[in-house]
């Protein structure tokens, strides 16, 4: 079955920094990728996906790139903000019509 | 509103105690699963749905049953719980193909003593 690695498990930047977030998977025949954003207490929720017929999409502060020949995808915050603060994970489709989740990434942006 | 719900949200329990997590959503999703959230193991999949009166077994199916009799609704029965049950769990829901968001519930905080 497919495999998902997040790296790092945390992260802290300042407020206005850049965070990258990475994940690599095993399953070539993966086609989507989302990424969800769980604050304290809630839900994840879908901030961005990306499908393999394109290498990169961006969403205001938010933008995915994906590399599907080294099977690896990466979520970047740019200008950070403290409502960034979150757990984030990556994620790949599978044959089940599931998703399968990387082990989460905890955000820490210091004001 | 669009909502996934769940109840209850926090539950202290017995070991072999029977109990079950109601999931309810109001979006005419096809596709409903449960999760299991726990530290350094990001979500893991119990169960999922597919529609009515079908329902697959996930990842880490052990000591869970589902049942989907209605399209709503989709309940999480553990018959005997045991310590290692303890988690965060979350019910999710979408319309039904790969590619579609899955809307999460606020999750239960199961503790099983």
């Amino acid at each position: 079955g497919e495999n998902v690695e997040q790296h790092p498990s945390t992260l802290s930047v300042q407020e206005g920094d850049s965070a990258v977030i990475k994940c690599t998977y095993s399953d070539s025949a993966s086609n989507y990728f989302p990424w969800y954003k769980q604050e304290l207490g809630k839900g994840p929720q879908l901030i961005i996906d990306i499908r393999s017929n394109v290498g990169e999409k961006k969403d205001q502060r938010i933008a995915v790139t994906l590399n599907k020949t080294a099977k690896h995808f990466s979520l970047h915050i740019t200008e950070t903000q403290p409502e960034d603060s979150a757990v984030y994970f990556c994620a790949a489709d599978t044959g089940r019509r599931a998703l399968t989740f990387g082990s989460g990434t905890r955000l820490q942006v210091q004001p | 509103e669009a909502q996934v719900t769940q109840n209850p949200r926090y539950l202290i329990t017995v070991t072999g105690k029977k109990l079950t997590v109601t999931c309810s959503q109001n979006m005419n999703h096809e596709y409903m699963s449960w999760y299991r959230q726990d530290p350094g193991l990001g979500l893991r999949q119990i169960y999922y749905s597919m529609n009515v009166e079908v329902t697959d077994k996930g990842d880490v199916p052990e000591g869970y049953k589902v049942s989907r009799k209605e399209k709503r609704n989709f309940p999480l029965i553990l018959e005997s719980p045991s310590p290692n049950q303890t988690s965060l769990y979350f019910c999710a829901s979408s319309r039904g193909q790969r590619t579609d968001t899955q809307y999460f519930g606020p999750g239960t905080r199961l503790t099983v003593l």
